[in-house]
């Protein structure tokens, strides 16, 4: 069975720094990407970051580029979100997901089909 | 990437059909069969329910299907329970995934 336990988030005062962790089980963790997405209090998702099995390879959203750095150490089954220069508009529930993939003759389908159970970070003075 | 769009709020009764749409544009939705729907219960992680358009994972309900016209990507739960009350999002993949509006599903 497929588990991502988080940990972290919190309180943090605006322009602070967090780190976010996500342990993975269940699955061999190098083979898959992984993501972030957050949900602002009473919104909807949206996606925040992704990166490769190997950890080659990373991708952001412009909200957040500049600023927040996913990592993964594969010895550890754990991915890692770093964040800096933390705003008002960063507080959000943040969910770390398992990617899986579907090829097709067009390309990838990309989703995420496992999450963790989300963690509170809250920008405040 | 802007998001899709969905309604805010569909409802039914119980042992109903009723289903959600996801509008997008010819650069996401319409492109490609990317589409995938989560099911989200309050104060709960998304669950995925439906990936490339129309397929289930393992353990979804068959109640739950998917389809796409154009640009816009459809859910349709049969038999609705109230279980089904949640919110569910629609996602598109092209070079990166946009989330779209949600919608509130009432079961009443």
């Amino acid at each position: 069975e497929v588990q991502l336990l988080q940990s972290g988030g919190g309180l943090v005062q605006p322009g602070g720094s967090l780190r976010l962790s996500c342990t993975a089980s269940g699955f061999t963790f190098a083979n898959y990407a992984m993501s972030w997405v957050r949900q602002a209090p009473g919104k909807g998702l949206e996606w925040v970051s992704a990166i490769s099995g190997s950890g080659d390879n990373t991708y952001y959203s412009d909200s957040v580029k500049g600023r927040l750095t996913i990592s993964r150490d594969n010895s550890k089954n754990t991915v890692y979100l770093q964040m800096n220069s933390l705003r008002a508009e960063d507080t959000a529930v943040y969910y770390c997901a398992k990617r899986s993939y579907s090829q097709h003759s067009s390309g990838l389908d990309v989703f995420d089909d496992s999450w963790g159970q989300g963690t509170l970070v809250t920008v405040s003075s | 990437q802007s998001a899709l769009t969905q309604p805010a709020s569909v409802s039914g009764s119980p042992g109903q059909s009723i289903t959600l749409s996801c509008t997008g544009t010819s650069s996401d939705v319409g492109s490609y069969n990317f589409v995938s729907w989560y099911q989200q219960h309050p104060d709960k992680a998304p669950k995925l329910i439906i990936y490339d358009v129309s397929k289930r994972p393992s353990g979804v309900s068959n109640r739950f299907s998917g389809s796409k016209s154009g640009n816009t990507a459809s859910l349709t739960i049969s038999g609705l329970q109230a279980e089904d009350e949640a919110d569910y999002y629609c996602s598109s993949y092209t070079s990166s995934s946009v989330f779209g509006t949600g919608t509130k599903v009432t079961v009443l």
